[in-house]
């Protein structure tokens, strides 16, 4: 079945030391997405790939980072993780503007 | 900025009908969506609604949009213990090529047997 896919689906990284976060699909979408989602919040858009075109949210912070080397996957990299940062992390994909469709998420602690 | 809010929670019994309501205030979102997202599972898209429909039935869900008053509210009927989960409702802002969501904060259904 065609789907997005998550991994790992639960991460625990220490303060400070740098994380990856992996998404991929087989929806052969073109825009992919990452979402911040902590515990009883709202999921926060945290930037998404246009196809190779990164577009970042204007209130995500540095420390976030993403990669999309190819169309299948995109990787949320979290330079110096702080305690604020445990969270789920949710990716979408979409065909242009069409529904998103999302990963099961992978949550994040840090110690 | 654009603000989406829901109230937290909502208890009722099975087999009576659910309404989850919503208040959004981007009057210039095309369209509007209902997300379920159980325990420790991603987000599934129940339902959309055009921004120029007033209402939208889709099975035991209906969806009312009241334009004037930037409401929106969701209605399940006939609602089983496996309708228990977090709704989100979300506005979509258009930005060309793609769609960014803005979500509430979710309401915690809970179906008593």
């Amino acid at each position: 079945d065609a789907m997005v896919i998550q991994n790992p689906r639960y991460q625990v990284t220490q303060f400070g030391k740098p994380v990856t976060l992996s998404c991929s699909q087989t929806l052969n979408h073109n825009v992919m997405y990452w979402y911040q989602q902590k515990s009883s919040q709202a999921p926060k858009l945290l930037f998404h790939y246009y196809d190779k075109d990164f577009n970042n949210e204007a209130d995500t912070p540095d420390n976030f980072q993403s990669r999309r080397p190819n169309t299948s996957f995109c990787f949320l990299d979290i330079r110096s993780p702080g305690l604020g940062d445990a969270a789920m992390y949710l990716c979408a994909t979409s065909r242009d503007s069409d529904e998103q469709f999302f990963g099961p998420g992978t949550r994040l602690t840090v110690l | 900025g654009e603000d989406v809010e829901q109230s937290l929670f909502l208890s009722v019994r099975e087999g009576d009908s659910s309404v989850i309501n919503c208040t959004y205030t981007d009057s210039s979102s095309t369209y509007l969506y209902w997300y379920k997202q159980e325990p420790g599972a991603g987000l599934q898209l129940l339902t959309y609604i055009f921004s120029n429909m007033d209402m939208k039935q889709d099975q035991r869900l209906t969806v009312l949009l009241n334009k004037k008053d930037k409401h929106l509210s969701l209605r399940i009927a006939d609602t089983q213990t496996g309708d228990s989960a977090i709704y989100f409702c979300a506005e979509g802002e258009y930005g060309g090529a793609t769609n960014k969501l803005i979500f509430g904060t979710g309401t915690l259904l809970a179906v008593q047997p």
